[in-house]
């Protein structure tokens, strides 16, 4: 079986634009959260979904919003990027509903904000 | 919110060596996980280990939680354990996935 999915790898963008990235998460699993990794840190939660519905939103600001769809894949989309907003973003599935289930993680999108 | 701490930052050691990660957290939590990233960024789920014991090979992990504590042992090490190992735990009162600073382990031949 695949696992988690993400497009596309990397990713060049100016300051001010939009960008969106996907993720499509292991067959079966309904859970999708996103991170963001700057380089030498520790993943940082953005958002959890489950059927559809938000569950859990870390501290970023409101130029960060994801969806998820019905086939349990999910967008996260940034607008307004700043120079700060580079980084790896990291895309995670789980089984269960929770954010306290085992997490699967793709190999993620390496963002480049100029 | 909950803080998570790992130590030590840096670890070098020589293949065949032992090695002991901690991650400490500063409140109770559901479930703690641990996962290697490996230098090309990819993060692998080692153990969901809320408490007790587990072991998977070389590699085993226990969690005490009423002492809010996890270790990660690491025996006979081999160069493919190099990388950066992470803990995360459930800050449930907020909805959030915590990770720590990470270890970062260098497995020299």
């Amino acid at each position: 079986d695949a696992g988690v999915t993400q497009s596309p790898t990397h990713l060049i963008k100016t300051r001010g634009q939009h960008v969106t990235l996907r993720c499509s998460p292991i067959s079966g699993h309904k859970s999708v959260s996103w991170y963001q990794q700057v380089l030498g840190q520790g993943p940082q939660f953005i958002f959890q979904y489950y059927e559809k519905e938000e569950r859990g939103r870390g501290n970023f600001p409101d130029r960060f919003s994801a969806r998820q769809f019905p086939n349990y894949s999910s967008e996260l989309n940034v607008n307004a990027l700043l120079l700060g907003d580079s980084a790896l973003y990291l895309c995670a599935s789980s089984l269960e509903g929770g954010i306290d289930s085992p997490l699967h993680f793709g190999n993620g999108t390496r963002l480049t904000v100029t | 919110g909950i803080q998570v701490e790992q130590s030590p930052p840096d670890l070098i050691l020589q293949e065949g060596a032992n090695s002991t990660l901690r991650c400490n957290f500063s409140d109770s939590v559901n479930n703690l996980q641990w996962f290697h990233q490996n230098p090309w960024g990819q993060l692998i789920n080692l153990f969901y280990i809320p408490s007790g014991t587990k072991q998977n090979g070389r590699l085993s992990a226990t969690t005490v939680a009423t002492e809010r504590y996890s270790l990660l042992y690491i025996s006979s090490s081999q160069t493919t354990d190099s990388g950066v190992y992470f803990c995360a735990v459930v800050d449930s009162s907020a909805s959030k996935i915590i990770f720590g600073s990470g270890t970062r382990l260098s497995i020299r031949p």
